[in-house]
């Protein structure tokens, strides 16, 4: 099974700053790498597929990038709103599919 | 609009039985694959299983496999996750999500609102 890590566990970061988090994947996974965002008491929210594909709705300030064992997920400039978990999942040559542990971004 | 819309909170004694839904709406339901996905209080999103209503195809995770039971029933749009026999660590959220899979990809683009099964004696 792939194992998904993701670095740094939290990122405090102020509002209008540049956030950079880091997923590894144990070995390759092609591009096949998701993001999601989840706030405290919601459901998760798919932002990013095909590692740098952006979801339906979502703002330009996010953006994925990388492929093999590395991606990284960039917020350019962190709004109010953005301040949250986020996960990364890989699902090349699913099932399984798994999940990293997050990275919580919080108010600097 | 596309929505899942997940069955409410449970409390249930070691032992028991259970079975929660997640009905899809606004799409065509037999065109997507349903995942399940479980949240245990504070940690991250673990990955249970999927099924393509369909045919019922179904995927476990090997981490719950022979745990839990995943089912649809494609007349009421609606996918199931069950239990029968609960025990006090499978106190969690449980969130169901629509994935449109094919054998080279499997992400989540519409998520239920979850369902909070809580397990003590």
């Amino acid at each position: 099974e792939i194992v998904m890590t993701q670095s740094p566990a939290i990122l405090s970061v102020s509002p209008g700053e540049r956030a950079t988090l880091s997923c590894r994947a144990s070995s390759s996974v092609g591009s096949y790498v998701a993001w999601y965002q989840q706030k405290p008491g919601q459901a998760p929210r798919l932002l990013i597929y095909a590692a740098s594909a952006r979801a339906t709705g979502i703002p330009a300030r996010f953006s994925g990038s990388g492929s093999g064992t590395e991606f990284t997920l960039t917020i350019s400039s962190l709004q109010s709103e953005d301040f949250a978990v986020y996960y990364c999942q890989q699902y090349n040559n699913w099932p399984p599919i798994t999940f990293g542990p997050g990275t919580k971004v919080d108010i600097k | 609009e596309v929505q899942m819309v997940q069955s409410g909170a449970e409390v249930k004694t070691p032992g028991e039985s259970l079975k929660i839904s997640c009905k899809g709406s606004g799409y065509i339901f037999t065109n997507y694959w349903i995942g399940w996905v479980r949240q245990m209080p504070g940690r991250g999103l673990e990955w249970m299983g999927i099924i393509f209503p369909r045919d019922s195809d179904t995927r476990y995770s090997p981490s719950f496999q022979g745990h839990v039971t995943i089912s649809a029933d494609k007349s009421i749009n609606t996918a199931y996750l069950q239990w029968s026999s609960l025990k006090a660590s499978d106190t969690a959220m449980y969130y169901c999500a629509r994935g449109p899979c094919g054998s080279t990809t499997c992400y989540f683009d519409y998520w239920g609102q979850g369902s909070l099964v809580t397990v003590s004696s």
